[in-house]
């Protein structure tokens, strides 16, 4: 099993339909963020948390909302998709002790969503 | 503010031959750098890191990066490609006062051919 399970892998929605990503890694980091990449434009950190109750807006939160539930476990919302929302999303988590410390990320394998 | 610049959207290559994927970073402070692989239908796995030490650094699977302050680039190399090398890779960069953003390049698509 992935150490960093995201579902659903994919997914089409409407506009205005709310939608949610979920996130759980079986790693024990304390760390965990949602990315979202679109094509030549690499990775954009959308929202990150650093423990449950610390939760804090990347460079583009407009539009999405996070819960941490459990130190496992990190869900994205989409409270009203859009279509310019359309994108791969994923999940990473990161260790501040140990091998974390230099910035490694764990990736899940994504989550594709289609906004029509 | 850092930001990270993949001149090369797409780089096509046959098997067996050499690869240079370039990457250039800007920073006012000093930076970690890293590459990330992303092969097709999975997410990013960390291929190799510059924190500090010897600016040549080199992954399991062949590949090596070289630091270079002068000219901020951290361009990734392989002598002699394989098939199973076709993936995109994306140059990222870490503040060394900040624990957490990575700052990603917008990645080039390494295509080897037979």
């Amino acid at each position: 099993d992935a150490d960093v399970t995201q579902t659903p892998r994919n997914r089409i929605t409407k506009t205005g339909k709310r939608i949610m990503l979920e996130c759980s890694q079986t790693k024990g980091h304390d760390r965990m963020y949602w990315y979202r990449q679109d094509p030549g434009l690499g990775l954009r950190l959308i929202y990150y948390s650093f423990d449950v109750k610390d939760i804090n807006k990347g460079e583009i939160s407009d539009g999405y909302s996070v819960s941490r539930q459990a130190q496992a476990k990190f869900s994205l919302s989409l409270e009203s998709a859009i279509p310019n929302q359309t994108a791969l999303y994923f999940c990473a988590t990161s260790d501040l002790k140990g091998t974390g410390a230099d910035g490694e990320l764990f990736f899940g394998e994504g989550s594709r969503l289609t906004v029509l | 503010a850092q930001s990270v610049t993949q001149l090369d959207s797409q780089v096509p290559v046959f098997e067996e031959a050499p690869v240079e994927l370039r990457c250039n970073y800007s920073s006012s402070v000093s930076v970690y750098l890293f590459w990330y692989v992303q092969y097709p239908n999975q997410g990013l796995q960390l291929l190799l890191k510059y924190l500090s030490g010897s600016t040549l650094v080199e992954s399991i699977n062949g590949f090596e990066a070289e630091f270079n302050k002068s000219q901020t680039s951290f361009h990734l190399r392989k002598p002699s490609v394989h098939i199973s090398d076709t993936a995109e890779y994306f140059c990222a960069v870490r503040r060394m006062d900040s624990s957490y953003k990575l700052i990603f390049g917008s990645g080039t698509r390494l295509l080897v051919r037979p």
